[in-house]
């Protein structure tokens, strides 16, 4: 059964940081995965997805890697902003399962402060 | 373009009661995807319907049910409430053909609902 974990479950940064988020998953036959931002009582926002045949996927300062093989995925931040701060969560699809069928982590709470 | 879009955005029932809650996908998207949201267990996924058929189902009991149109809206029913429905319950759609193609899923704002 594929489990997908994300660590750490918050992080709090000061404005302007680097930082990177963590998602690993435990059975690598997947098709791809995805990178949401979610903000509090709000729906999920899709920032970036990789097919499983990519090594990263970039979008403004947003950089999200992925290791298929060690199960791994991480999405990297530049220079961190008060308006990041969310819960970002990684979800994969199984490889041969439906895109509409999306396994999540709990989530990195994300607190960037001023 | 519209985005989906979840109605009621929130609701308060009592236990025993039931529930139905709507979706209506981006316009085109045929597969519509609902989630149950909640602090101790996550995101976890119910059911997925393609083309009115329902292509996937999480593990969920059957007082969870769902269906959708002819025109890809998509409505999921909850009977016999229990005090741990209490969620935020997310739809989800995408403009996927085939099982295995790989498109972005976009999701509604919720409904929030609560039973007491």
């Amino acid at each position: 059964k594929q489990e997908v974990t994300q660590i750490p479950a918050a992080l709090s940064v000061p404005e302007g940081e680097n930082l990177v988020l963590n998602c690993s998953f435990t059975d690598s036959a997947i098709y791809n995965l995805q990178w949401f931002r979610q903000d509090p009582g709000k729906g999920l926002t899709s920032l970036l997805l990789i097919q499983s045949s990519q090594r990263e996927q970039t979008s403004g300062r947003l950089n999200a890697s992925l290791d298929k093989s060690s199960g791994r995925s991480t999405l990297y931040i530049a220079a961190s902003q008060p308006g990041d701060s969310a819960t970002y969560l990684c979800a994969v699809t199984h490889d041969g399962g439906s895109q509409g069928n999306l396994i999540f982590g709990k989530g990195t709470k994300l607190s960037v402060k001023p | 373009k519209a985005g989906v879009t979840q109605t009621p955005r929130y609701l308060i029932k009592t236990r025993g009661q039931q529930v139905t809650l709507s979706c209506s996908p981006i316009s085109g998207h045929r597969s519509v995807s609902w989630y149950q949201q909640t602090p101790g267990q996550g995101l976890q996924f119910l059911f997925e319907y393609f083309s009115e058929t329902q292509r996937n189902k999480g593990n969920f009991p059957g007082r969870f049910s769902g269906r959708q149109f002819s025109n890809s809206r998509s409505e999921m029913n909850v009977s016999t409430l229990e005090l741990g429905d209490s969620a935020l319950y997310l739809c989800a759609s995408s403009l996927v053909g085939q099982v295995g193609s790989s498109t972005n899923a976009f999701f509604g704002q919720g409904t929030r609902l609560t039973v007491v």
